[in-house]
């Protein structure tokens, strides 16, 4: 099956600056979708975005399907944005395989 | 606006027990989900089901059965709990399987085994 690869595993970042996480997939998806869960467990959908780029905020995403990985920015952290990244990838909703995260800790 | 609710939000069993996880949601969705989630892991497919009545087979199922009687609840039942079961659990929900379709997720369940 399709294998999912998110970098860094760990980020620590002090408030204000930007950063960049990874996914990277062993194949082509039609389905491509970025979660943040925070600290208290909570998971919500960021993006679904299987190709091109979409900006929400101070977030944004970008998929290069041919070269299979998706790039999520965010900018101008806040400590609200501590949590851990998860992008999933796949076909239907129920083919969805999740990488591993990517733990973002922003700091005052 | 409640989404997707799971009850119940903490337990803890002793190995060989019986426990359902109850999730509902209000959204009218389709299709609902069964995940668990294990320290320092993405999440993991346990079930799924694509309606009312039905139930399929995901990545992680040995262990756990489910069912959907109604369309707004999904169970998840643990017939004899074991160790490797303890977990965090969480339920989701989408409108259809499509690939375009946001999932929803509840807030979690966690699952202590002894």
């Amino acid at each position: 099956g399709i294998q999912v690869e998110q970098s860094p595993p760990d980020l620590i970042l002090q408030e204000g600056a930007n950063s960049t996480l990874r996914c990277n997939f062993s194949d082509s998806v039609n389905n491509l979708q970025w979660f943040h869960q925070n600290p208290w467990g909570q998971l919500i959908n960021l993006f679904y975005i299987p190709s091109g780029t979409k900006q929400n905020g101070r977030l944004s995403a970008t998929t290069v399907a041919t070269e299979r990985y998706s790039l999520l920015y965010i900018s101008s952290s806040q400590t609200t944005d501590s949590g851990v990244y998860f992008c999933a990838g796949g076909g239907g909703a129920q083919k969805l395989v999740f990488g591993q995260g990517t733990r973002l800790t922003i700091n005052p | 606006n409640a989404g997707v609710t799971q009850t119940p939000k903490f337990r803890v069993l002793k190995t060989g027990q019986s426990m359902t996880l109850l999730c509902a949601q209000d959204m009218n969705h389709e299709y609902m989900y069964w995940y668990r989630q294990d320290p320092g892991m993405g999440l993991r497919l346990i079930h799924y089901s694509v309606g009312e009545g039905t139930t399929a087979k995901g990545e992680v199922p040995d262990g756990y059965n489910v069912s959907r009687l109604k369309k707004q609840n999904f169970l998840l039942g643990l017939e004899s709990a074991a160790p490797s079961q303890t977990s965090v659990y969480f339920c989701a929900s989408s409108s259809t399987g499509g690939s375009g379709n946001t999932i929803y997720f509840g807030e979690g369940s966690w699952l202590t085994v002894v």
